[in-house]
Parts: C-alpha cells; sequence; structure tokens
C-alpha cells in the first residue's frame, strides 16, 4: 500500500506570496492532519480534516488554511507569506481520526525569501 | 497546556548498547501516546502508539511504556545498531482524542559502529 504522499517537496516563495501544499493520504484514510516543524518551535498542529470537514485547528493565523476534497486529498494554503513561514510542513493520515496511528508523509519543505 | 519534554537532548552511544529515551508530560489526561523516529530531513515514522489504558507496547527491539499518572513515557531500544541512529519523537494526544497531537522536541540519537 503506498504511503502518504506530499506535493511539492521542495518549494521557494517570496515574502507576500501564497503558497497551496498538496497532500495524499493512504488508501482508505479518511482523516488528514497537518504539521508545521521549525527548528525553534519544532512540530506544532496546524488543522485536521475529516470527511471533508475541519474538525480541530491549531494555534495560527488565519492565513493559514486548509481544504479536503472528497477522494480525501488535502491542500494547505498560506497566504501573504512571511519569513517566519519558512518550515517543513508535514502531513499526516490515519483511518479515522486523530485518536488513532498517524503516518506521516515526507514534507514539503518551504524556504521564503 | 499540555508540555512534552524529551531527555536527553542527544545521545551517543556505542553499537550493541540498551539505552532508554524518556519523555514526561504536564497533563496526565492523555488520550495516547506516539513515538516517532526523523531521519534527517525526512518525514516521521510512527514506532509505538499506546493507548492511555495501556502499560506497554513492544515491536521488535522497541519496547514503550507509559506511566500516565507520573506522566511519563519511556523507549527502550535493546542491542542498539547505527540503523537505528535519528531523532526520536514522543508526542501526546488530548481531547477525547479528537486534539491534535503535541510533540515534543525530541531525542537526536547517535549510534557509533
Amino acid at each position: 500500500k503506498a504511503g502518504v504522499t506530499q506535493t511539492p517537496r521542495y518549494l521557494i516563495k517570496t515574502r507576500g506570496q501564497q503558497v497551496t501544499l498538496s497532500c495524499s493520504p493512504i488508501s482508505g484514510h479518511r482523516s488528514v492532519s497537518w504539521y508545521q516543524q521549525t527548528p525553534g518551535q519544532g512540530l506544532q498542529f496546524l488543522f485536521e480534516y475529516f470527511s471533508e470537514t475541519q474538525r480541530n485547528k491549531g494555534n495560527f493565523p488565519g492565513r493559514f488554511s486548509g481544504r479536503q476534497f472528497s477522494n480525501s486529498r488535502s491542500e494547505m494554503n498560506v497566504s501573504t507569506l512571511e519569513l517566519g513561514d519558512s518550515a517543513l510542513y508535514l502531513c499526516a493520515s490515519s483511518p479515522r481520526g486523530q485518536a488513532y496511528e498517524q503516518y506521516f508523509g515526507p514534507g514539503t519543505r518551504l524556504t521564503v525569501t | 497546556k499540555q508540555e512534552v519534554t524529551q531527555i536527553p537532548a542527544a545521545l551517543s552511544v556505542p553499537e550493541g548498547e540498551n539505552l532508554v529515551l524518556n519523555c514526561s508530560f504536564t497533563d496526565s489526561a492523555i488520550y495516547n501516546l506516539q513515538w516517532f523516529r526523523q531521519d534527517p530531513g525526512k518525514g516521521l515514522t510512527s514506532l509505538l502508539l499506546i493507548q492511555s489504558s495501556q502499560r506497554e507496547q513492544t515491536s521488535g527491539r522497541l519496547n514503550a511504556s507509559l506511566d500516565k499518572s507520573s506522566g511519563r513515557s519511556t523507549l527502550y531500544i535493546a542491542a542498539s545498531q547505527p540503523g537505528d541512529s535519528a531523532t526520536y519523537l514522543c508526542a501526546v494526544r488530548e481531547g477525547g482524542g479528537a486534539d491534535g497531537l503535541t510533540f515534543g522536541k525530541g531525542t537526536h540519537l547517535i549510534i557509533q559502529p
């Protein structure tokens, strides 16, 4: 069974631009969560989607948003990029929700210049 | 607010040794706890998931224990190998399973050949 895939793997953007990251969960998994990883803050929870509905959200500004499609694929959008948004963005999927084991993708490395 | 601490932050041991990684959390009302490993520049690989009602889980050379009342978990690695070199992350889930994972900063482990 294929693992969680994320595209693109690397991205360079300029301050003020917006970016969209994509995540395809493991086949059959309906829950997708997003995390931001930085050297200073470590791994922080962004939000979780289950059956196309956002179920939970971490403590991030409204510039960070996401959505989930009927095939469980998810996208994350960051608008008006700031230098501090440079991070590894990780997506995780699980069969039925957050309470179950999370399987992570390889991440998208975003650099904001 | 839940805080997860991992000690030590870094560890270097010769191949073949048994070792213990520690994780502590401030709020004992967790739903479950998950151990991951992360290789440089990569995503997270799930190692073990312990539900709040369980005391330990085992997978091969790995054994994770959970003492919810004292807010502690340990990851025991038997007969360490150079391939075990990675960063090990501990994460807890609260909110009846609905919240996102709260991660520790990790233990960077180096196994010397």
